[in-house]
């Protein structure tokens, strides 16, 4: 079935760049997103991006995407302590076009 | 003028007690949502409904009941709570129809804790 992963935990010092990984099975994926959840609140779109892209910037962030190896990245240039959150990527396949299928979230702890 | 609201905010309760959870979204969007959200933050899907019919029924116990009394609404009714049932619900929304872009916006969270 359709499956996404992430890796769970991801620890950076202030001012360094952050690198989170998504890994995912559907083949069929036609957008691929990066939502964002501060701690105590509701997860916001971050940034998405089609699949017939393989990069997209947006000021800080930088997202890469592998369709060969079904692999995306979410890079965050300058991480700051306000970046800390945890990181959902979840993909949106051309079958199912109602139905998220969500990574468990990667955790962003930035260290001062 | 939140786009989508979900209250209570924090919900305490015991077990074998009825809750319910509301929510609206002003968006004008024809889908919503409501997810759960455990303690290791693991977000997954309940229902979704897209103009007030059920279009996503993931196994869920039928404890869960959602409503839907118009597309700006849906309410999420649990009868007979148990300790499991502690979690964060999210109430989101979308736009369907049309392009695949249709990015989900999201509540803030009802926190439920059954004692």
């Amino acid at each position: 079935g359709e499956d996404v992963e992430q890796s769970l935990f991801l620890s950076v010092r202030e001012g360094d760049s952050s690198v989170i990984n998504c890994t995912y099975t559907d083949s069929s994926s036609t957008y691929l997103y990066w939502y964002k959840q501060e701690p105590g609140a509701g997860l916001q779109l971050l940034t998405y991006i089609f699949s017939n892209m393989d990069m997209k910037q947006d000021q800080r962030l930088t997202v890469l995407l592998n369709k060969k190896d079904k692999h995306l990245s979410l890079r965050i240039a300058d991480t700051q302590t306000g970046d800390s959150a945890i990181y959902f990527c979840a993909e949106r396949n051309a079958g199912n076009n109602r139905k998220l299928i969500w990574g468990l979230g990667t955790s962003l702890a930035v260290n001062p | 003028d939140t786009a989508v609201s979900q209250t209570p905010k924090y919900l305490v309760t015991q077990m074998g007690n009825d809750k319910s959870i509301k929510c609206e979204q002003n968006l004008g969007h024809d889908t919503m949502y409501w997810y759960k959200q455990d303690s290791k933050k693991f977000l997954k899907i309940m229902f979704s409904y897209n103009n007030k019919e059920l279009i996503i029924n993931e196994t869920v116990p039928n404890r869960f009941s959602p409503k839907s009394p118009d597309k700006a609404h849906l309410n999420l009714h649990i009868n007979s709570l148990e300790l499991g049932d502690s979690a964060v619900y999210f109430c989101a929304s979308s736009l369907t129809g049309g392009g695949l872009d249709s990015p989900l916006h999201f509540g803030n969270g009802t926190r439920l804790t059954v004692t």
